[in-house]
């Protein structure tokens, strides 16, 4: 089955550029779509077709997908920007999301 | 604006089924452009994908669930459900459902607040 790995933790200095990574084999190939979750809420898109931002995502959030890793920054990172990040794709008809990555912000 | 509300039991005993309904309010689930989807979280863990469907077509489930999952669509009542059979410890999770884009990439959006089902005697 396919897998999407993604580093358990990342932090960053608050005005600094965060960036989050999703392994996975030929990703390139494929659409990745990247969420925020912040603690006991529900997950929220920000990045999907690996580069695109929906309504109402600030622009410090940007995405791309080449090779076999898919990237999530953030440029200069708020603390309001910590959260959880999963990064997702389809293999066929079946979707895969990555492990998730905490970003602490301090 | 779409909003989808997750409804059912918080708590099933271990073997029974646990049986789940998604409400939409704002857009409509027959729409062509989408997939209806469950998705669930183990309490501190990620995500992971249960199933998805279109309104006037086949399911298609994780296959690490796929003999124990069933999900079907009401479009009279804008519904879609989830039915998991045989539950265990291991399927306590909040569960979220979700539309999902019918295009490339499949992304989920939006996804409703999660209903945390606890499997337990």
């Amino acid at each position: 089955s396919y897998e999407l790995t993604q580093p358990p933790s990342v932090s960053v200095s608050p005005g600094q550029t965060a960036s989050i990574t999703c392994s996975g084999d030929k990703l390139g190939d494929k659409n990745v779509s990247w969420y925020q979750q912040r603690p006991g809420q529900s997950p929220v898109l920000v990045i999907y077709q690996d580069k695109k931002r929906p309504s109402g995502i600030p622009e410090r959030f940007s995405g791309s997908n080449s090779g076999n890793t898919a990237t999530l920054t953030i440029s200069g990172t708020q603390t309001m920007d910590e959260a959880d990040y999963f990064c997702q794709a389809l293999d066929s008809s079946t979707v895969v999301f990555g492990g998730g990555t905490k970003l602490t912000v301090l | 604006q779409l909003q989808l509300q997750e409804s059912g039991p918080g708590l099933v005993k271990p073997s029974e089924t646990l049986s789940l309904t998604c409400t939409a309010s704002g857009g409509s689930i027959s729409s062509s452009s989408y997939y209806w989807g469950w998705v669930r979280q183990p309490p501190g863990k990620g995500l992971e994908w249960v199933g998805s469907i279109y309104y006037a077509g086949s399911p298609y489930y994780n296959p690490s669930l796929k003999s124990r999952v069933t999900i079907s669509v009401d479009t009279s009542k804008n519904q879609f459900s989830l039915k998991l059979r045989s539950v265990t410890a291991a399927d306590t999770a909040v569960y979220y459902c979700a539309r999902r884009a019918y295009s490339n990439g499949g992304w989920f959006d939006p996804w409703g607040q999660g209903t945390l089902v606890t499997v337990s005697s």
